[in-house]
């Protein structure tokens, strides 16, 4: 069964960059897609993108497009995640997930789902 | 439309059945998924596609849909399965990921 681990928790100035990476323990990236999402302290989750290693083609969130940067490593199973920009609001937990998109036939709707997730990396950005 | 819109919180009795909803119109294409999420853990998936749970997760849990509403069952709810619970699904589009702002589950 596949997991998937990230990396430590990270302080961070404002205007800095950060680059969190997600690495699929006991198994492979295969064809599944792997998505970002963060969650502010006390808020809701926030898809910040996705990448299918094996496609290598990143797709943002609208919100984030000028400042977030995912890329995989096939090679070592292993993908990213870099924010730039940071400021205090970009404060949170982020997380990696394995996902994968769906089409259901006999009832002709899509559907999507991330059954894997990292343990979550904490960022910090203060001053 | 690209949003998913959530009850903030729902109350249950022990051992009662509730329902958490999530209303948006990218429900109409796509089936809401459901994850549940303690204080502390990463999400967990509950069920997606139509009504599917992965392994190991109970089958108190159930998924439906009308319209451009989806529903998530619990029956006779536990005390573990106080939570936050969030639904999920594409755009009408296909192309965003949305999640609802999440309900918190209190089991009285």
């Amino acid at each position: 069964q596949v997991q998937l681990v990230q990396s430590g928790a990270e302080v961070k100035k404002p205007g800095s960059s950060v680059k969190v990476s997600c690495k699929a323990s006991g198994g492979t990236f295969s064809s599944y897609g792997i998505s970002w999402v963060r969650q502010a302290p006390g808020q809701g989750l926030e898809f910040l993108g996705r990448i299918i290693p094996i496609l290598g083609k990143p797709f943002y969130a609208q919100k984030f497009q000028d400042r977030v940067t995912i890329t995989a490593d096939k090679s070592t199973g292993t993908a990213y995640m870099e924010l730039t920009l940071l400021t205090s609001e970009d404060t949170a937990v982020y997380y990696c997930a394995r996902d994968q998109d769906g089409y259901n036939q006999e009832a002709q709707q899509y559907f999507y789902y991330m059954d894997v997730w990292g343990q979550g990396t904490t960022v910090i950005v203060s001053s | 439309s690209s949003e998913l819109t959530q009850d903030p919180a729902v109350s249950v009795a022990l051992g009662q059945t509730v329902t958490i909803t999530c209303q948006g119109d990218s429900l109409r294409t796509f089936y809401a998924t459901w994850y549940q999420q303690k204080p502390g853990q990463a999400p967990l998936l509950i069920i997606f596609d139509k009504n599917n749970r992965p392994p190991g997760i109970s089958d108190r849990f159930s998924g439906s849909v009308s319209g451009n509403t989806a529903s998530l069952t619990i029956t006779g709810a536990q005390a573990e399965d106080e939570a936050d619970f969030y639904c999920s699904s594409r755009d009408s589009r296909g192309e965003h990921v949305l999640f609802g702002g999440g309900t918190k589950l209190t089991v009285l």
